[in-house]
């Protein structure tokens, strides 16, 4: 089962930053948070993901607070490109296996 | 990132006939590979994980007679839709992960399956 929580959908004007956040009130301490984004008819594509600092890459940022119980992924500058479906998933780690369980994601748009 | 790939991209078969999807690894060995399986509109539902030379671990509700899962090396995974019906049209993914702790995992493309 997911152990997150996002809102359904987000609008994002084109070039503005796109935050879109985050709850994972029940993580445990050695869980990973894990963004990845679908666009349409495709699969998954890996974002970026973080333990309890910032993270920072070439696609986002990942900003996670303090007690770990929510995050916010940015997107700086958004692009029409970058509408899709946004998954936050917290890792589980269940016998090695590590699987990765999606929520419902939100469904960014991008507005020109 | 490492990129994994899936074959075929579409497939439109017959009721009652079997239907094999590849997952291949193309740039990294991965020890672990899991599949799911995404209705439109709605999001992505994990089937099994599927680890390099043992059997397949299906999560609650997936027939694991109907989804075979074979992972013979560490750089391919099958799923054989056994005796498939129009309900199990549907887009289905792998994922392979990086066989280090807490590695990402990387998707394949997907492959539509319509059954007819």
């Amino acid at each position: 089962d997911a152990k997150t929580t996002q809102p359904t959908s987000m609008d994002c004007a084109e070039g503005r930053a796109a935050n879109l956040p985050c709850n994972h009130s029940t993580i445990s301490g050695n869980e990973y948070v894990y963004w990845y984004r679908q666009i349409h008819s495709q699969g998954p594509q890996y974002i970026i993901h973080g333990l309890k600092n910032n993270e920072t890459n070439e696609m986002a940022s990942l900003i996670i607070t303090e007690d770990r119980k929510s995050s916010t992924l940015i997107l700086p500058h958004a692009t029409l490109r970058d509408t899709a479906v946004y998954y936050c998933i917290v890792r589980v780690a269940l016998g090695g296996g590590n699987q990765f369980y999606f929520g419902t994601g939100t469904s960014l748009t991008v507005i020109p | 990132g490492a990129v994994v790939s899936q074959h075929p991209s579409w497939v439109i078969c017959k009721s009652g006939t079997s239907v094999k999807i590849e997952c291949r690894s193309l740039d990294f060995q991965a020890t672990t590979m899991f599949w799911y399986r995404q209705f439109p509109k709605q999001s992505l539902m994990l089937m099994a994980t599927s680890n390099e030379g043992s059997k397949a671990t299906y999560e609650q509700g997936v027939e694991k007679d109907k989804f075979l899962i074979n992972h013979a090396s560490l750089t391919l995974s099958t799923l054989t839709v056994t005796s498939a019906h129009p309900e199990d049209s549907s887009f289905y993914i792998c994922s392979a992960r990086v066989a280090r702790d807490y590695g990402e995992a990387f998707f394949g493309q997907g492959t539509r399956l319509t059954v007819v």
